[in-house]
């Protein structure tokens, strides 16, 4: 069975720290791995993985992919108040279903 | 329209009731799909439309649930004989075609009492 595990659960840190949130998964028939922002209930698309080590990078927030060790981190430097939300890592298969299966979700809260 | 539209933005049924949960896709996608988000849990896939033909249905519950996207566009998502347990956040997304990123709804949060 497919399964995405996201760590931390929760986390919650000052404006400016820097954080790093955590997904890996086992899948069969990967194709690419996505990573969306829940503030409410849309999740809003932020970035989509399909090759190892190459960085994609939006503002104060990037992501990698290690296809090798099955795991992505999403990284977010400076962090705001306005960033606080539940990130949702997801991954995409090939060869049948053009379901996402996701993990549970990092809840931020950033602090003032 | 600009994004994923869903209607009603929340719905209070009554167990054993019917509801109709609908999606508008962005214009001009011909991908679409149903997710089911928990408290605390993330998205579950339901079904995936690719046209006007459910291309996967793999992920609906039980005969209880049924969708439709009869002219390849909106779509509705029809829950029958409602339980306390189908209580969720029901999410829309719609994709340029298939195996392309995908954009989400703002959801119907669905309580059944």
């Amino acid at each position: 069975e497919d399964k995405v595990v996201q760590s931390p659960l929760s986390l919650v840190v000052h404006e400016g720290d820097t954080v790093t949130l955590n997904c890996s998964y086992e899948v069969t028939n990967f194709r690419s791995l996505l990573w969306y922002k829940q503030e409410k209930k849309a999740p809003t698309f932020l970035f989509m993985l399909t090759s190892s080590g190459i960085e994609k990078k939006s503002g104060r927030l990037s992501s990698i992919l290690d296809k090798k060790e099955l795991f992505s981190i999403l990284n977010i430097t400076a962090t705001q108040t306005g960033d606080s939300a539940v990130y949702l890592c997801a991954v995409e298969t090939q060869g049948g279903s053009e379901k996402l299966v996701f993990g549970k979700g990092t809840k931020l809260t950033v602090n003032p | 329209g600009a994004g994923v539209s869903q209607t009603p933005s929340n719905k209070v049924t009554e167990k054993g009731k019917y509801v109709e949960l609908r999606c508008d896709p962005i214009s001009g996608h011909t991908a679409l799909y149903w997710y089911r988000q928990s408290l605390g849990q993330g998205p579950e896939f339901l079904i995936y439309f690719q046209g006007t033909g459910a291309a996967d249905d793999s992920g609906l519950p039980n005969d209880r649930f049924f969708a439709v996207r009869p002219e390849g566009s909106v779509s509705t998502l029809k829950i029958q004989r409602t339980e306390r347990g189908d209580s969720a956040v029901y999410l829309c997304a719609s994709s340029r075609t298939y195996q392309e990123t995908q954009y989400f709804g703002p959801g119907t949060r669905l309580l059944v009492l």
